[in-house]
């Protein structure tokens, strides 16, 4: 079974705390994703890495940063934590399916970050 | 350019049908289904291809209308295990950056 696991299930930090959030898959995928989920906004993509050391920006990328030195692993940064960055944060990995006509994504367990 | 997932929510009884639409405004290379239950993380249901193709895991259908960029998810003879919240992403070009609808919640009662 792919496994893609977070290092965190609940976190609470203090605004201008720098924050780290990291995501482990075990199935040698080559794409990676940082997305966050709102209600009612559904899942919104943050940063998305193609390789190791390659990040391109997803939609909703200010306030983060990402950092993939291996593949298995892709870190979310938030800089310097501000309340509006309260969210669920899904990390998911995936891989090509279907002959290369589509991907399938798999997604961890989820960080829920609290900002004071 | 989100897609527009209708409706937001869907209540029924075991054993009813119901149908999950999602809409984009531009054109598409496929359109993912997947479904998340409450507390646990999305699974990946389906992929529809432009051409028709279909793919995936559960014996669930879909259609994907290419003309209108329109892409139905049918549910029917509901089960328990139905219940969550499914989200529809949409990808243009297939480089698997998917933009997500908003999701639409479905419960389903004994």
């Amino acid at each position: 079974d792919v496994k893609v696991t977070q290092s965190s299930r609940y976190l609470v930090k203090r605004t201008g705390e720098k924050v780290f959030l990291e995501c482990v898959q075990d199935m040698d995928h080559e794409n990676m994703f940082w997305y966050r989920q709102d209600p009612g906004l559904g899942l919104r993509l943050i940063y998305f890495s193609y390789d190791v050391k390659m990040k391109e920006k997803g939609d909703i990328p200010e306030g983060y940063s990402v950092s993939r030195e291996k593949k298995e692993r892709f870190s979310l940064i938030l800089e310097s934590a501000s309340t509006n960055q309260t969210s669920m944060y899904l990390c998911a990995s995936s891989f090509i399916v279907w002959g290369g006509n589509g991907y399938e994504q798999y997604f961890g367990p989820g960080t829920r970050l609290t900002v004071t | 350019q989100q897609p527009v997932q209708s409706p937001q929510a869907v209540i029924l009884r075991e054993g009813e049908d119901a149908v999950i639409n999602c809409s984009s405004s531009k054109a598409l290379y496929s359109v993912h289904w997947y479904r998340q239950k409450h507390g646990e993380a999305p699974v990946f249901l389906m992929i529809l291809l432009k051409g028709g193709e279909q793919k995936g895991h559960e014996k669930i259908s879909a259609s994907f209308n290419e003309k209108k960029q329109q892409s139905s998810l049918y549910l029917t003879a509901s089960q328990l295990s139905y219940s969550g919240t499914y989200f529809c992403g949409t990808d243009l070009y297939n480089t698997d950056k998917l933009i997500f609808g908003t999701g639409t919640r479905l419960q389903v009662f004994p």
